[in-house]
C-alpha cells in the first residue's frame, strides 16, 4: 500500500456542485494533515489544515477519519476559480517524513 | 515582496553538465526544503535543513548536493546532469522543522537535452 494515495481524477463536475475527495494514508504514527492546492504551472499553497474534530472554512470542509486512515475534502457550491490540483501531505512526527500524495485534478465546468 | 525565491525560473542544459539552483527565502523560517515534481506531478521531498544542518536526506542520487551558507538561503548543485533530471524543483520553508504551512517558490523547470 502506497504511503499517501489519492484518486488522480480528474473530477468533471459543474459549477455550483458540491464534489468531495478522499485521501488514504499507511502509517499510522501519522499524526498532521493538510490540503493543499496546485494550479497549472504553479507552486503548490496551503488550503488548510485537518483537525481531529473536522474544520470548515467557508465553502471548504476537511474531515480527518484515523480508525479508517483517511482524511476527505468536501467543496460546496463550486466555482470556476476552485480548477486546481488538490495535494493531500500528511506528516509524521519523530521520523519528520512529509509525504505528499499525487494529488487529484479537479476541473469545475461552466 | 516576495517571500521564497528561487533562481533561475527556468533551466534547459545538455546532459553531463553541472548545475545549480539557488533559493532564498526573507520569512525568518528555521527550515528549509527542496521537492522534485516529475511528469507525473509527483511532489517529492529530497532534503531538508533546518538552521543550516541536514535534517531529510531522501534516497537521492550524490549527483545532487544541497547547500545551506545560512538559514535564509537553501542552494542544489546537480552534477552530471541526466534526462531523468528533468522535472520541476521546487524550494519550500516553513517556520520550523516539520510544521506546517510550508511556503513554496515559484520552481525551477529544468530541462535536460
Amino acid at each position: 500500500r502506497k504511503e499517501v494515495e489519492q484518486d488522480p481524477g480528474p473530477f468533471n463536475v459543474p459549477e455550483g456542485a458540491t464534489v468531495a475527495f478522499n485521501c488514504t494514508y499507511s502509517n499510522s504514527a501519522s499524526q498532521s494533515f493538510f490540503w493543499y492546492r496546485q494550479d497549472c504551472r504553479k507552486e503548490p499553497k496551503l488550503l488548510m489544515s485537518v483537525y481531529s474534530s473536522g474544520n470548515e472554512d467557508g465553502r471548504f470542509t476537511a474531515q480527518l477519519n484515523r480508525a479508517s486512515q483517511y482524511i476527505s475534502l468536501l467543496i460546496r457550491d463550486s466555482k470556476l476559480s476552485d480548477s486546481a490540483t488538490y495535494l493531500c501531505v500528511v506528516n509524521s512526527w519523530g521520523d519528520d517524513k512529509i509525504i505528499f500524495g499525487k494529488g487529484t485534478r479537479l476541473h469545475i465546468l461552466p | 515582496d516576495t517571500a521564497v525565491s528561487q533562481t533561475p525560473k527556468y533551466l534547459v542544459t545538455q546532459m553531463g553538465n553541472d548545475k545549480s539552483i539557488k533559493c532564498e527565502q526573507n520569512l525568518g523560517h528555521d527550515t528549509m526544503y527542496w521537492y522534485k515534481q516529475d511528469s507525473k506531478k509527483f511532489l517529492k521531498i529530497m532534503f531538508s535543513y533546518n538552521n543550516k544542518e541536514l535534517i531529510i536526506n531522501e534516497t537521492v542520487p550524490n549527483r545532487f548536493s544541497p547547500k545551506s551558507p545560512d538559514k535564509a538561503h537553501l542552494n542544489l548543485h546537480i552534477n552530471s546532469l541526466e534526462l531523468g533530471d528533468s522535472a520541476v524543483y521546487f524550494c519550500a520553508s516553513s517556520l520550523r522543522q516539520g510544521t506546517q504551512p510550508q511556503h513554496f517558490g515559484d520552481g525551477t523547470r529544468l530541462s535536460i537535452l
